[in-house]
């Protein structure tokens, strides 16, 4: 299969710092990433999206960067509170809907 | 919102006996997905349906089997369980098949086999 999977397992970063995970994908005509926040025992929760005709996506506290070149695919967290605590995963749509899901990073924010 | 409602919550089965696991999407939403997720690993991608018909197929071993019903719902019934079957089974919906507008994950069951 296709491999999404990410640089990092664990992440720790203080409490009101920014946080910065990120992603390698290594299909070059995958055209959407969506990164999900899973929680112990919960499902994966959406984040946030993009699409391949878009390098930079913002939401709240949360910015995608989508490099396209390098297959590269970045989630930055901006004021990382306590809350944000959880596995992230970066997944990739290929045709036919499957998702891909890289490895998960833990992010664990210390307070 | 309605979001995507898996059940049951949690299911404990024998060796060899059979589950099912049952997935009602959003409102509208056409297509679903199932996933299997074992201890500390990623989502693995197993079936998907779209309009009642399956629309691509992942690493479903041939125990499994499953469909998506008039009313939109989803199950997977799995047969012979194996003690390697224990995991969460992740269910997600979305809109219009390929895609993936609106892709939202239900909660999830979680199958322990003894």
């Amino acid at each position: 299969g296709e491999s999404v999977g990410l640089h990092l397992p664990t992440l720790s970063v203080q409490e009101g710092d920014n946080s910065i995970i990120n992603c390698a994908y290594s299909n070059s005509a995958s055209d959407y990433f969506i990164w999900y926040k899973q929680e112990s025992g919960k499902g994966p929760q959406f984040i946030i999206d993009i699409r391949s005709n878009m390098d930079k996506r913002q939401g709240q506290r949360v910015t995608v960067l989508l490099n396209k070149t390098v297959k590269h695919l970045s989630l930055q967290i901006a004021a990382t509170q306590p809350g944000d605590s959880a596995v992230y995963f970066c997944a990739e749509i290929l045709t036919g809907n499957q998702f891909y899901f890289g490895t998960g990073t833990s992010l664990t924010v210390i307070p | 919102a309605a979001g995507v409602i898996q059940s049951p919550r949690h299911l404990i089965k024998e060796k060899r006996e059979t589950a099912t696991l049952k997935c009602y999407p959003i409102p509208r939403h056409d297509t679903v997905y199932w996933y299997q997720q074992g201890p500390g690993q990623d989502p693995q991608f197993l079936i998907s349906f779209y309009e009642k018909m399956q629309s691509d197929k992942g690493s479903i071993p041939d125990r499994f089997s499953a469909q998506q019903f008039s009313d939109y719902h989803s199950e997977l019934n799995m047969s012979s369980l194996e003690l390697g079957d224990s995991a969460l089974y992740f269910c997600a919906s979305s809109l219009g098949g390929q895609g993936g507008y609106g892709y939202t994950f239900g909660s999830g069951t979680r199958l322990t086999v003894v």
